[in-house]
């Protein structure tokens, strides 16, 4: 049971470059979150989805988009890369609202 | 909006003494409340959770305490041991809304 698969694991971008962060799950959980970590910042919700097909934006989505056309899948996709968006970016699933949530390793993204 | 915040973003305990880390909410309709630890490199991993029905919960080392009325939660680790050292977090739900996290707070265990 691998749990919550982020890839990469570090990203290099240059500004206005895009690319997509990768998250698998193989729990079969329906809601799955993309978070981003900024010190002194914790945790903040960039999207998430409660279903195959259903995406809804979180905290702070602009910049991001994303997809769910499987189950197991959850893609955040980053259209025109920008040094704000320099961070460390987590992907979760849990099987449902009020439930814990497991992390993926997480993905260190830096924008130059 | 929910906000979660946490007193003491720093904490350090002489191993083997109890750790207490408290976290603040800020939404009274929140009835969901977890903690998470991160190691450095690490994402997070749930640690113990709690209802609003329930005032505390116990696992293994570690107990959850939770005051709807001043709305604060709390997370004591019994004998910190040098593995405990890591980044706490404390998260809230509530009705609809989506999960909040706090800022985290770091444990350092001195051997």
């Amino acid at each position: 049971n691998a749990g919550v698969t982020q890839t990469p694991k570090f990203q290099v971008l240059k500004t206005g470059q895009s690319m997509t962060l990768q998250c698998a799950q193989d729990m079969n959980h329906e809601y799955m979150s993309w978070y981003r970590q900024d010190p002194g910042m914790g945790l903040r919700l960039i999207h998430y989805s409660v279903g195959a097909g259903i995406t809804d934006q979180g905290e702070v989505p602009n910049g991001y988009n994303v997809s769910r056309s499987t189950t197991e899948d959850f893609p955040l996709r980053l259209l025109s890369a920008a040094p704000s968006q320099t961070s460390v970016y987590f992907c979760a699933s849990s099987p449902g609202r009020a439930t814990e949530a497991f992390f993926g390793q997480g993905t260190r993204l830096t924008v130059v | 909006g929910e906000s979660v915040g946490l007193h003491l973003p720093t904490l350090s305990v002489q191993e083997g003494d109890n750790s207490i880390i408290n976290c603040a909410y800020s939404n009274s309709a929140s009835d969901y409340f977890i903690w998470y630890k991160q190691e450095s490199g690490k994402g997070p991993q749930f640690i113990i959770d709690i209802r609003s029905n329930m005032d505390k919960r116990q696992g293994q080392r570690v107990t959850v305490l939770l005051n709807k009325t001043v709305k604060h939660l709390s997370l004591q680790i019994a004998a910190t041991q040098p593995g405990d050292s890591a980044v706490y977090f404390c998260a809230a739900s509530g009705g609809y809304q989506k999960v909040t996290f706090g800022i985290g707070t770091k444990l350092q265990v001195i051997p």
